[in-house]
């Protein structure tokens, strides 16, 4: 079966730092990937999806970036944290070439500026 | 634009029936889903929903109408660990990737 491995579970972190959230996908092969943003009491909002390695789409301008080096690997970086970017970080997965299909969440990343 | 509107939040009573409403307007549909995240937890998948009509799953059943840009998630015999939001996320493309558009979320409450 598949399952997903998001880390670290809560980061704090001071502004201005860098950011390096991983996320990896077990069982199986090609999945599209994605991060999410959820802010406390909203609705999640979509930063990034990969249809594979190397390739990566961004959904909203911002300070974050998304990196595919590996097949079942996504990363969330930034070079300096703002304040905005706290938040509840959502990394999922779906199967390939089936739109029709769910997307399966990772547990998420607490993570707070300070 | 996509626009997703659910009520921000909602009460009811252990063993009651409950329907939560969505509606939406996206600039295509293939496909509506429903999940359940408890607070500080991760989205689960409850439903799919592509085709007009309901689709049921034990407790849980959820309807489609396209012409009307309108779901519903239908909760019966409520329990306490129903407490938890409720998204609602539609599918605007199809394709090779399941680009979904999230809804704020429904807070339901559950009391004894």
């Amino acid at each position: 079966s598949q399952t997903i491995h998001q880390w670290p579970a809560t980061l704090v972190q001071p502004v201005g730092s860098p950011l390096s959230l991983e996320c990896t996908v077990e069982g199986t092969s090609n999945p599209n990937l994605y991060w999410y943003r959820q802010a406390a009491g909203r609705g999640l909002q979509l930063l990034f999806y990969s249809v594979g390695i190397g390739q990566i789409s961004s959904e909203v301008p911002q300070n974050l970036s998304a990196s595919r080096p590996q097949d079942r690997q996504f990363i969330l970086s930034s070079k300096k944290l703002l304040l905005s970017d706290s938040g509840f970080y959502l990394c999922a997965w779906s199967p390939p070439q089936h739109s029709n299909q769910p997307q399966h969440f990772g547990d998420g990343t607490r993570l707070s500026i300070l | 634009g996509q626009n997703i509107d659910q009520p921000t939040e909602m009460t009811a009573t252990e063993g009651a029936i409950v329907q939560i409403n969505c509606t939406y307007q996206t600039s295509g549909f293939n496909g509506l889903f429903w999940y359940q995240q408890h607070a500080g937890e991760a989205p689960t998948f409850l439903s799919y929903n592509v085709l007009d009509g309901l689709e049921e799953k034990g407790r849980f059943s959820s309807f489609l109408s396209r012409s009307k840009g309108y779901s519903y998630l239908l909760l019966k015999e409520l329990q306490m660990k129903d407490s938890a939001s409720y998204l609602c996320a539609v599918s605007p493309f199809s394709g090779g990737y399941n680009k979904l558009i999230f809804g704020a979320g429904t807070r339901l409450a559950v009391h004894p």
